[in-house]
């Protein structure tokens, strides 16, 4: 049950566009289409950015959005706003019915 | 609206025990299946169990296994997560998550209940 693996940290200017990525393996990430996104603010509980690699639940913006490649799923966040400025987990179902979550990326918006 | 309200946390000793419920509403508690997912202070998020909405499958993370147990009941839209033999790395704000049935993500989160497990 290894986390995920995430940079620690990113950063970006207003109005630019940053990419997270996480890394797995065959038995998370890469088997399944289980990937999702959460976004957290200092304090404040999780909330669902993504889900299914690539959905966006009602009320995120489209400037959030999800993919993978093999082993790798990233979140790309486009045009860049204060606000958007929080720590960002991914996290996948595996191979033995379990949830596994990335260590978290913290988001500098410059 | 979709409401998860943590409560049961506190301070305990090495070696306690602690009880943690999770009161639903805003939603048919009976058709979702529950988990609890914690972050130690200062860390990252934790996956530590899930419930099915019936109850027919329940997981733990190997971290927890044999000395957390997980439950619900559906007629009271409750989520309940006994904490056994607990020790320091237990240290965290405990979450309740709902996850759609069939589904794989954790589409409400409660805001949290503080465990610390210090002598």
């Amino acid at each position: 049950q290894s986390a995920l693996t995430q940079p620690a940290s990113v950063s970006g200017s207003p109005g630019q566009s940053i990419t997270i990525s996480c890394t797995g393996t065959s038995s998370d990430v890469g088997g399944y289409n289980y990937v999702s996104w959460y976004q957290q603010h200092p304090g404040k509980a999780p909330k669902l950015m993504i889900y299914d690699v690539s959905n966006r639940p009602s009320g995120v913006s489209n400037r959030f959005s999800g993919s993978k490649s093999g082993n790798t799923a990233s979140l790309t966040i486009s045009g860049l706003q204060a606000e958007d400025e929080a720590d960002y987990y991914c996290s996948s179902y595996t191979s033995s019915s379990f949830r596994v979550f990335g260590g978290g990326t913290k988001l500098t918006v410059l | 609206e979709v409401q998860l309200v943590e409560s049961g946390g506190g301070l305990v000793k090495p070696g306690g025990s602690l009880r943690l419920s999770c009161a639903a509403s805003g939603f048919t508690f009976s058709s979702y299946s529950m988990n609890w997912v914690r972050q130690a202070p200062g860390k990252g998020l934790e996956w530590v169990s899930s419930i099915s909405s019936s109850s027919s499958y329940i997981y733990y993370a190997d971290s927890v296994k044999g000395r957390f147990t997980i439950s619900r009941d559906n007629a009271k839209n409750s989520l309940y997560l006994q904490m056994n033999s607990l020790r320091a790395e237990d240290t965290a704000v405990y979450y309740c998550a709902r996850e759609p049935e069939g589904a794989i993500h954790f589409d409400y989160w409660g805001q949290g209940t503080l465990v610390t497990v210090s002598s």
